[in-house]
């Protein structure tokens, strides 16, 4: 597989619920990236690792925790969310700073 | 701070109609420039890109963009649209070693027949 994949596509889950977001680059990159896109607002940054550390958190809440094992892999765990949290979450990843970002095609969450 | 500016959200062209779509940008330094194009429900495809050299930069699908750093502007343009080009296209800047890309809020082509 090439490119940059994320599962699942979509996603139900109640307010109490733990899930996890996944996403994988095969791309030989070595920053990832987690943006949130919600209806008729911007895309939103929220957190940004190179080489596995993180290196921006864009003061999103806590229940949302991101974790990169690897320079390949990234997650987004999620716990407790709002409705307000319904959204597309896309992961992306570049080889150098400020260079072109290479998306997934999103993970369609939608919280109950 | 770094910002991007699409004053246009929704446009409506005629298939066959020439397309501007207009992108300001304001940054400190030597921007990288790019537009994406996405279609409902998916993830952000490069269309084209400009890190320096040749204001007039040509991308995928017909696409080209020119930089004019006096009015901090890069708009996209096609000659000729075609119905696959009804999407959500988004300008974005970045730059140096800014690992952060900001985007603009997007504008929403709609193509008529």
């Amino acid at each position: 597989e090439t490119g940059v994949t994320q599962t699942p596509r979509h996603l139900v889950m109640g307010m109490t619920n733990k899930k996890s977001l996944k996403c994988e680059q095969h791309l030989g990159h070595n920053a990832m990236y987690w943006y949130k896109q919600s209806a008729k607002k911007p895309l939103e940054l929220m957190f940004v690792y190179n080489f596995k550390e993180q290196t921006e958190n864009n003061s999103v809440p806590s229940r949302f925790s991101p974790e990169c094992p690897n320079s390949s892999h990234l997650f987004l765990h999620l716990h407790t969310l709002q409705p307000e949290d319904s959204a597309l979450y896309l992961c992306a990843s570049t080889p150098r700073p400020g260079e072109e970002l290479f998306f997934g095609s999103g993970t369609q969450l939608s919280v109950l | 701070a770094q910002s991007v500016t699409q004053p246009d959200i929704h446009i409506t062209v005629s298939e066959g109609a020439s397309l501007e779509l207009r992108c300001n940008y304001s940054y400190g330094a030597t921007p990288y420039l790019f537009w994406y194009v996405q279609s409902p429900g998916q993830g952000l495809q490069l269309l084209l890109k400009y890190f320096s050299g040749d204001t007039l930069v040509q991308g995928i699908k017909g696409f080209e963009a020119e930089f004019k750093r006096s009015q901090s502007s890069f708009n996209l343009r096609k000659p000729s649209v075609h119905w696959s080009d009804a999407a959500e296209y988004f300008c974005a800047v970045g730059g140096g070693s800014n690992y952060k890309l900001t985007f603009g809020k997007g504008t929403l082509l709609t193509v008529n027949p």
